[in-house]
């Protein structure tokens, strides 16, 4: 079993509208948790921090389940250029970041 | 001012070469990684370091050697490269307590 499982998409949504997608993790020691967001051909960048009471960021909302260890971003009122590869990234306590394979979003005019 | 800053950008190589990629920061973290990204664009761990030691190889081949002369630098070189190793090789650094990483921008192997 991967340790981070992503639905891979692709999301393929209007401008405007709303788009959620979840991911799971296999260790229940995990420590910390966070949304990258990776363009085409460039480094993937911190997109936010995901806490355990959920947490907002503008437009975009995280939660954590850690009972069911999944986390999942929302995406309120999208942007063309909100379109790019979402990575849920965890990490345990092994100096070790865990990367989804990514979900894919594209949003149209 | 780049925070973390890898060279070359592109790299280009017959088979069986042996390259090497360089990898620095400049924001004082302690940790370092080297990461590769296949064509399916998984993002797979290849090695940390924390303060110049080796934390995790993660079963990388032996052609693939890290050194890190001090806790801002972190290179990679590769012996007798093969095809397979095509890929994007990300650096990157992470302050302690699992924060979170900062990447650079990323080298892009072709072996021919």
């Amino acid at each position: 079993r991967k340790e981070v499982e992503q639905d891979p998409g692709p999301f393929n949504v209007p401008e405007g509208a709303t788009v959620a997608f979840n991911c799971t993790y296999s260790n229940s020691a995990s420590q910390s948790f966070f949304w990258y967001r990776q363009d085409c051909r460039k480094e993937p960048k911190l997109l936010m921090s995901v806490y355990s009471s959920g947490n907002e960021d503008g437009r975009f909302t995280a939660q954590l389940n850690r009972a069911s260890q999944y986390i999942s971003l929302l995406i309120r009122d999208s942007k063309l250029s909100d379109s790019a590869t979402y990575l849920c990234v965890v990490n345990g306590n092994d100096y070790k970041l865990s990367f989804g394979a990514g979900t894919t979003v594209t949003v149209r005019a | 001012d780049t925070a973390v800053s890898q060279t070359p950008k592109y790299l280009v190589t017959q088979m069986g070469n042996d390259k090497s990629i360089k990898c620095e920061q400049n924001l004082g973290h302690d940790t370092m990684y080297w990461y590769k990204q296949d064509s399916k664009k998984f993002l797979k761990i290849m090695f940390s370091y924390n303060n110049k030691e080796l934390i995790i190889n993660e079963t990388v081949p032996n052609r693939f050697s890290p050194k890190s002369p001090d806790k801002a630098h972190l290179n990679l070189h590769i012996n007798s490269l093969e095809l397979g190793d095509s890929a994007v090789y990300f650096c990157a650094s992470s302050p302690p307590m699992n924060t979170e990483a900062f990447f650079g921008q990323g080298t892009r192997l072709t072996v021919v």
